[in-house]
């Protein structure tokens, strides 16, 4: 089905450890996004791009990297992986514009789980 | 913190009863969705309600919009079980292009 594909579903590391979640979709979004969720905090944006080659920081930027070769990935990595990045991921796309206002409505990914020993 | 707010925290109802929870937001906004999330699962997208507009309907959902109280309501009319899930409220206020969810509602209904 057609829709936003996250890899792992579940991860568990050390600290210090990198790794990379993976992020794909197939509807050709321009818009991708990575978000954290946290209990009782909602989500959180971490990196944004509106289109390949174009990355920008969200709200909790700080020891992540993303980066958009393609429209279609989205990739995000940890560089030294910390207990404080213990949390639920999410990837969601958009294409631009979804209704006539410009908004932009979330297809969202499974999640991937990720806990930093 | 950008983020607004859900109130309830927690809602807990019987089948058939209606459900209401409400979420505020802090700056000015061009549209706000709600979203549901099942356990263990992505949000889901459930209506989107633009500035300038005050009511909206969709099926058994209707969501509200009050910007000169800074506040949105979706109403669950005649609630089921399958409908429990956290709900979130998410605005444009940070930058009018990326959004800001709430720390949602988590609704139980009990059959």
């Amino acid at each position: 089905n057609a829709g936003v594909t996250q890899t792992p579903k579940f991860q568990v590391l050390k600290t210090g450890q990198s790794m990379t979640l993976q992020c794909a979709q197939d509807m050709n979004h321009e818009y991708m996004s990575w978000y954290r969720q946290d209990p009782g905090m909602g989500l959180r944006l971490i990196h944004y791009s509106v289109g390949a080659g174009i990355t920008d920081q969200g709200e909790v930027p700080n020891g992540y990297n993303v980066s958009r070769s393609t429209t279609e990935d989205f990739p995000l990595r940890l560089l030294s992986a910390a207990p404080s990045q213990t949390s639920v991921y999410f990837c969601a796309s958009s294409p631009p514009g979804t209704d006539y206002s410009g908004a932009n409505v979330l297809t969202f990914g499974a999640g991937s789980r990720l806990t930093v020993l | 913190s950008q983020q607004g707010e859900e109130d309830p925290q927690a809602l807990s109802i019987q089948e058939g009863e209606n459900a209401t929870m409400n979420c505020s937001y802090k700056t000015s906004i061009n549209n706000l969705q709600w979203y549901r999330q099942n356990s263990g699962r992505g949000l889901v997208h459930l209506i989107l309600i633009r500035s300038n507009e005050r009511e909206k309907h969709s099926g058994r959902l209707r969501v509200t919009l009050d910007t000169s109280k800074k506040s949105s309501s979706l109403l669950i009319t005649a609630s089921r079980a399958a409908d429990t899930a956290s709900y979130f409220c998410a605005t444009d206020e940070w930058d009018g292009q990326n959004f800001v969810f709430g720390p949602g509602t988590r609704l139980s209904v009990l059959p």
